[in-house]
C-alpha cells in the first residue's frame, strides 16, 4: 500500500541550528500539506502545495520557516533557527483532490529544540 | 474564536457503550466535514466524511452534520479498547479548500 514517507523520524537540535524535514508524498497526488502538532492540540496547517506552488501558508512563521515542493512531487521543510517553541510533531499530508479531502499523513518527524 | 472546537476531555466510556463526540465550528459557508482518529504517538487516520445534514452511518461508527447550528458529531457504538484515540474534527474552509483541524477530544473505553 502506498504510504506518505517522511524523514527523519526524530530530531534533537539545539536552539539557533538550521533542521530540514523531508516528505515524500503518494504517487500522483497533486496536493501536499506540513502541519505542525503541538502535544495535546490538534494539527495545525503550516503549507499547502498544489503541485509545485504555494497555495496557503498564512500560518508559516516566514522568518524562520521555509518550504518547497520544487518538481511537484518531494518537499522540504526548514526551520532556520530553530527555537525552544518549535518543539513539536511535523506531519507531512498528501491528498489526490485538489484541497482537503481524503488526507493521507505520514508518520511524522518529531523535533525536539534544546 | 477557534474555526473548530471540540471538547478536550477526556471522555470515558465503559467497554459495549455509545461514545458521543462533538465539534462546532464558525465558517458558515463549511461543506464538507471529517472525523480523524489519532492514537497516541501515531500520525491522524480519516474515518468518516460528511457533507450533507443528517446522518451517515459506517460500521460501528455514525457523523452527524447539522449546517444551520455549525455542529458535527461522532457516535461510536459498542465501544471497544481499541478505540481509546484521540478523535480530530476537521472542516474544509477558505478560497483553496484548507482543512483545519479541532484540538480533539481524547477516548478512553474502560473494560
Amino acid at each position: 500500500e502506498a504510504e506518505v514517507a517522511q524523514s527523519p523520524r526524530y530530531k534533537i537540535t539545539e536552539k539557533s541550528q538550521a533542521v530540514a524535514f523531508w516528505c515524500d508524498p503518494i504517487s500522483g497526488h497533486a496536493t501536499l500539506y506540513w502541519y505542525r502538532q503541538i502535544l495535546g492540540q490538534g494539527p495545525e496547517l503550516l503549507v499547502q502545495f498544489q503541485d509545485e506552488s504555494v497555495v496557503d501558508d498564512s500560518q508559516l512563521p516566514k522568518d524562520r520557516f521555509s518550504a518547497e515542493r520544487l518538481k511537484g512531487v518531494d518537499s522540504t521543510l526548514k526551520i532556520q533557527p530553530a527555537e525552544l517553541g518549535d518543539s513539536a510533531m511535523y506531519l507531512c499530508a498528501s491528498s489526490f483532490n485538489r484541497g482537503g479531502e481524503k488526507l493521507f499523513f505520514g508518520s511524522g518527524t518529531q523535533l525536539s529544540v534544546l | 474564536q477557534k474555526e473548530v472546537e471540540q471538547n478536550s476531555g477526556p471522555l470515558s466510556v465503559p467497554e459495549g457503550a455509545i461514545a458521543s463526540l462533538n465539534c462546532t465550528y464558525s465558517d458558515r459557508g463549511s461543506q464538507s466535514f471529517f472525523w480523524y482518529r489519532q492514537y497516541s504517538g501515531k500520525s491522524p487516520e480519516l474515518i468518516m466524511s460528511i457533507y450533507s445534514n443528517g446522518d451517515k452511518e459506517d460500521g460501528r461508527f455514525t457523523a452527524q452534520l447539522n449546517k444551520a447550528s455549525q455542529y458535527v458529531s461522532l457516535l461510536i457504538r459498542d465501544s471497544q479498547p481499541s478505540d481509546s484515540a484521540t478523535y480530530l474534527c476537521a472542516v474544509i474552509t477558505g478560497g483553496y479548500n484548507k482543512l483545519i483541524f479541532g484540538a480533539g477530544t481524547r477516548l478512553a473505553v474502560h473494560p
